[in-house]
């Protein structure tokens, strides 16, 4: 069964500092989509980035970055220079088929001011 | 240019009761999905759409049933609530599976 992990149910960082979620999903596919989203304390679910796994280089969204290692099936969420605004559940998602993602647990982070 | 809302954002039921939830979207997105939101869990499929006239089950389908009537809305209806059902649903659209969901802002329902 396809499978996706997010290992860290809440991560701590210091503003300013720079912070890595991870995430890794089981997939037989070779081509499909990565995503990762924010829902902050307002319960709003906004898309924070997009990879495609056929691209080889790593997505990028101003701070935020990911880090695509496609053999180890590995997604992480890169925040560098954390801001108060960070605060949030991030979850990361893949399609299950050509109709479904499947999302992950999620990760709290905490920005320490 | 509203994106996509969701009414009502709170609700109360008792166990048997009925209710729906409407979500509407304004982006002519062809894509449309109901998820529930249970605490430490991520987001789960309950039913979705691909198109006006069609839906699906998702991963939790069970209590749930759903209509797309009109393209731009996605209906959710509980027949008989149980307390099972007390979570937080929301509604999303795209325009495929491999772009952005745009989501309304929940619904919090409560079933005594």
């Amino acid at each position: 069964a396809q499978t996706v992990t997010q290992s860290q149910p809440e991560m701590s960082v210091q503003e300013a500092e720079t912070v890595t979620l991870s995430c890794t999903y089981d997939t037989s596919e070779s081509d499909y989509y990565l995503f990762w989203y924010k829902q902050p304390p307002s319960r709003q679910m906004i898309l924070v980035i997009r990879q495609e796994a056929y691209k080889q280089q790593n997505a990028t969204e101003n701070r935020f970055s990911v880090n695509f290692q496609k053999a180890a099936k590995s997604f992480s969420l890169k925040i560098s220079d954390s801001q108060l605004g960070d605060a949030a559940m991030y979850f990361c998602a893949y399609p299950l088929n050509n109709y479904q993602l499947i999302w992950g647990a999620g990760t709290k982070l905490i920005i320490k001011p | 240019n509203a994106g996509v809302t969701q009414t009502p954002k709170f609700r109360v039921l008792k166990t048997g009761q009925s209710m729906t939830l409407l979500c509407a979207q304004d982006m002519n997105h062809e894509y449309m999905y109901w998820y529930r939101q249970d605490p430490g869990m991520g987001l789960r499929l309950i039913h979705y759409s691909v198109g006006e006239g069609t839906t699906a089950k998702g991963e939790v389908p069970d209590g749930y049933n759903v209509s797309r009537l009109k393209k731009q809305n996605f209906l959710l209806g509980l027949e008989s609530a149980a307390p099972s059902q007390t979570s937080v649903y929301f509604c999303a659209s795209s325009y495929s599976l491999y772009n952005e969901q745009f989501f309304g802002p929940g619904t919090r329902l409560t079933v005594l």
